[in-house]
């Protein structure tokens, strides 16, 4: 079945430092790919998304390339700041609008 | 404003009990969704809804049950079947158009088993 494997944090950086989260991915066809974030106590916000091969998805500062040869969609940003503390999920969605996530990585920001 | 709300933000609940957990939402999306987070760990679907009065089965589907009953509301009931509930549920819903589409989150309820 479908699945996404995420590194596991938590991830700690100083402030301007630059993020990488790994997500590779294991899918049937040609899944569209996301990363949603969480803040503390919230619902998940959608970050960014890529639906086809090559594309980039970009928001806030955050990119991530679909990657079909490496089945992969890394997350990075050039230069984090502390309000960019919070869990980041990866996920696939198949057919049927049903998503598949990670289990999340706890990224930590400090000053 | 639109959005999806969730209520209450928490719960608590004896053992034995049902609850039922309220989601709305006024995008005017089809599809719902129900997601259980537990901690350290990713979301997994319980039940999803693409049209008024159906519904399916998620990954984990035992011990909870939804209706469907209108368009902008997909409640779900935990039983006591559930032999684990404490856990952080998400609803989401999506427009449906039959392809890609992004899911939109609630706030969330954190229920905890007394």
């Amino acid at each position: 079945g479908d699945s996404v494997t995420q590194m596991e944090g938590p991830v700690t950086l100083s402030e301007e430092a630059f993020l990488t989260i790994n997500c590779t991915y294991t899918a049937t066809g040609y899944p569209s790919l996301f990363w949603y974030v969480q803040y503390p106590g919230e619902g998940l916000q959608l970050l960014l998304k890529a639906t086809k091969a090559d594309d980039k998805g970009s928001n806030k500062g955050f990119e991530a390339t679909y990657r079909k040869e490496t089945t992969s969609f890394h997350l990075e940003k050039g230069s984090v700041q502390v309000s960019d503390s919070a869990v980041y999920f990866c996920a696939l969605e198949a057919a049927g609008n049903k998503l598949t996530f990670g289990g999340g990585t706890r990224v930590l920001v400090k000053p | 404003d639109g959005g999806i709300t969730q209520s209450p933000k928490y719960l608590f609940r004896k053992e034995g009990q049902n609850v039922t957990l309220s989601c709305e939402q006024n995008l005017n999306h089809d599809a719902m969704y129900w997601y259980r987070q537990d901690p350290g760990q990713g979301l997994r679907l319980i039940y999803y809804s693409q049209i008024v009065n159906d519904f399916q089965k998620g990954d984990i589907a035992e011990g909870y049950s939804v209706s469907r009953e209108k368009k902008e509301s997909f409640p779900l009931t935990v039983t006591s079947a559930q032999k684990n509930p404490t856990a952080f549920y998400l609803c989401a819903s999506s427009p449906y158009r039959g392809d890609t589409d992004t899911q939109y989150f609630g706030p969330g309820t954190r229920l905890t088993v007394l």
